[in-house]
């Protein structure tokens, strides 16, 4: 079956400081693939998403791209802010949205 | 316009109480979702809807009743709840079931405590 395994939690950093999350997968097909976030007390936002091999999915200053070599789908970005403390999570849509299990991040002043 | 709204945000009921959650889409979107969250866990599939028909229940017990009204509506009909059902409820929609990649659209949920 289908699976995403996400790098575990709780990442801690400092304003200004890179983020990467990993993110790989299992698919049997060829998947969408999706990273969403969720803020404290709120629903799931998507932030980008790539379809195909070698797509790169970009938002807010956030990127991904999808590397079917690897199967793998790792979240960037360069200088985080306070305000992108939420929880991460990466999916895959291949008939059903699986999700990873959550990657918590908090970004110190 | 990516928007799906729900309501009530938040919801505490006893066990014997009947109460529905509301998920609204205007996206034209033809396919629906619940799923159901517990703290510091993803999201799990509960109900899907295409085109205002069933298409897949996720073995979820028969206290939870879904209804898709129309196109544009979902509801989720709650009775004899147990504490254990208590979580983040989430609704979501997406184009359609057609490639089975399509990217979903989440509402911000519905906070149900059940005492």
């Amino acid at each position: 079956g289908n699976s995403v395994t996400q790098m575990e939690g709780p990442v801690t950093l400092s304003e200004e400081a890179f983020l990467t999350i990993n993110c790989t997968y299992t698919a049997t097909g060829y998947p969408s693939l999706f990273w969403y976030v969720q803020y404290p007390g709120e629903g799931l936002q998507l932030l980008l998403k790539a379809t195909k091999a070698d797509d790169k999915g970009s938002n807010k200053g956030f990127e991904a791209t999808y590397r079917k070599e690897t199967t793998s789908f790792h979240l960037e970005k360069g200088s985080v802010q306070v305000s992108d403390s939420a929880v991460y999570f990466c999916a895959l849509n291949d008939y059903k949205l699986s999700f990873g299990a959550g990657t918590t991040v908090t970004v110190r002043a | 316009d990516t928007e799906v709204t729900q309501t009530p945000k938040h919801l505490v009921m006893g066990m014997t109480n009947k109460k529905s959650l509301k998920c609204e889409q205007h996206m034209g979107h033809r396919a629906m979702y619940w799923y159901k969250q517990k703290a510091k866990k993803p999201p799990e599939l509960m109900f899907v809807y295409s085109y205002e028909k069933l298409s897949i229940n996720e073995s979820v017990p028969s206290r939870f009743s879904p209804e898709c009204p129309n196109s544009s509506l979902l509801n989720l009909h709650l009775h004899a709840l147990q504490p254990e059902d208590s979580a983040l409820y989430l609704c979501a929609s997406s184009q359609d079931l057609t490639s089975g990649k399509e990217t979903q659209y989440f509402g911000p949920g519905t906070r149900l405590l059940v005492l």
